[in-house]
């Protein structure tokens, strides 16, 4: 089935040591999100890609890039984890709009501890 | 910007009883309405969405939701509620992204409903 694919679903990493979470997709969506959700919080945009063209929200923290090589992978790079990075992460893709089908469809999310 | 709200932080239903989940939003122009449902360390999970046509839209796992206009709202709905059905319910509105003009969903602040066997 076509889907969204986080990895790893949980990741413990140390205070200050960088971290990589991954998401690929097999929907060959041109939009890929990613959302910050803590506690059981409405998800956070922190940026999304609009095929190559990378969006950063205003509020999103320098701490935070992303890359996508390609259409199927994106990355979430976390350069200095604070205790306050703790929180689920999830990826999304859409479709372009104008192309069909308008929801997001979400990954599993990769839950993230800072020690 | 548009929002979204959902006014209850947890909802409480018997089993076999009907539920119902509020959401009210805010928009300029036609509204786009979703609904996801998200159970514990998982992530979202798409339910029903309106975007144009008939009030009454029908999703998954029998859940409904009904789009009114004139009271800016989009209440999720189900006749007949399953312990299974116990999860965190998330609303949501595509939004206008700042100057680029692009698309993301923003997301009401969530409501966990509760079914009692």
């Amino acid at each position: 089935d076509a889907m969204v694919i986080q990895n790893p679903r949980y990741q413990v990493t140390q205070f200050g040591k960088p971290v990589t979470l991954s998401c690929s997709q097999t929907l060959n969506h041109n939009v890929m999100y990613w959302y910050q959700q803590k506690s059981s919080q409405a998800p956070k945009l922190l940026f999304h890609y609009y095929d190559k063209d990378f969006n950063n929200e205003a509020d999103t923290p320098d701490n935070f890039q992303s890359r996508r090589p390609n259409t199927s992978f994106c990355f979430l790079d976390i350069r200095s984890p604070g205790l306050g990075d703790a929180a689920m992460y999830l990826c999304a893709t859409s479709r372009k709009p104008g192309q069909g089908d308008t929801e997001a469809f979400f990954g599993q999310g990769t839950r993230l501890t800072v020690v | 910007a548009q929002s979204v709200a959902q006014p209850e932080d947890q909802v409480n239903v018997a089993e076999g009883n009907p539920l119902t989940v509020k959401c009210t939003y805010s928009v300029s122009g036609n509204p786009y309405l979703f609904w996801y449902v998200q159970y514990p360390n998982r992530g979202l999970q798409f339910l029903l969405k309106y975007i144009t046509g008939d009030n009454l839209v029908k999703g998954s796992y029998g859940f409904e939701a009904e789009f009114n206009k004139s009271q800016t709202s989009f209440h999720l709905k189900k006749p007949s509620a399953l312990v299974s059905d116990s999860a965190l319910y998330f609303c949501a509105v595509r939004d206008i992204l700042g100057l680029t003009g692009r698309r993301a969903l923003t997301f009401g602040s969530g409501t966990r409903l509760q079914v009692q066997p």
